[in-house]
């Protein structure tokens, strides 16, 4: 199982721009790149997924290097409702399951944005 | 998309009872898990509820104690058995549809 690592918290104010980098050393071919996001008191919520270059949605881009690495979130023009947990996960079948293609939930990154 | 429900929300329960949470889903989907989140930890796998047949326990996780069942696509309930104040945490449902995984709000429980 790929491992992953994130800085464990960020710091921002509204209307910059914050990109998390997680770092997956160890990405196996066929391996997919996931970032969920957590409020208090709810359950993850699925931000976006890539495998290579770049992917953007309404939400968020995701910028993954020629080695992959590692990939970086970056979310335009963060406000005060983006303070949460961001979670960067790793797997061949871009979810979490059990068994060898079971995925681990990491610490994730604590962003905090300030007004 | 799948949107998730889970019953009941929240509980405060008593040790040594027990306690059955539901989760629903829109859609009939295949993959189906139990998640854990203790108090300002990240999720941990419980299981993998699987639909006719017996669910799959992550390492640290037995059926004695987290009996699941899945009666159809939809449906699931974990069950927290023989409860003691280390089960308080939030258990989350979630599942796979298409290539992507959706989580349930959770059901935050506390044992006293």
């Amino acid at each position: 199982l790929a491992k992953t690592t994130q800085p464990i918290s960020m710091d921002s104010y509204e209307g910059q721009e914050v990109n998390i980098t997680c770092s997956h050393n160890n990405i196996a071919t066929n391996d997919y790149i996931t970032w969920y996001q957590q409020f208090p008191s709810q359950g993850p919520r699925f931000i976006i997924q890539g495998y290579k270059t770049k992917v953007t949605n309404e939400v968020a881009s995701l910028f993954i290097p020629a080695d992959r690495k590692s990939s970086t979130l970056s979310l335009p023009r963060v406000s005060l409702s983006d303070t949460a947990v961001y979670y960067c996960l790793v797997g061949d079948n871009g979810y979490s399951g059990g068994g060898a293609d079971g995925l681990t939930f990491g610490k994730g990154t604590h962003l905090i944005i300030q007004p | 998309s799948a949107v998730i429900s889970q019953k009941p929300s929240r509980d405060i329960c008593q040790r040594g009872t027990s306690l059955t949470i539901q989760c629903q889903v829109d859609s009939q989907v295949t993959m189906m898990f139990w998640y854990r989140q203790q108090p300002g930890q990240s999720l941990t796998l419980i299981a993998t509820a699987n639909q006719g047949s017996e669910a799959t326990y992550e390492s640290g996780f037995v059926i004695d104690k987290f009996p699941i069942s899945r009666p159809n696509l939809t449906f699931s309930t974990l069950t927290v058995s023989n409860m003691s104040p280390e089960d308080s945490s939030i258990y989350l449902c979630s599942v796979v549809a298409g290539e992507t995984q959706y989580f349930g709000p959770g059901t935050r429980l506390l044992v006293l």
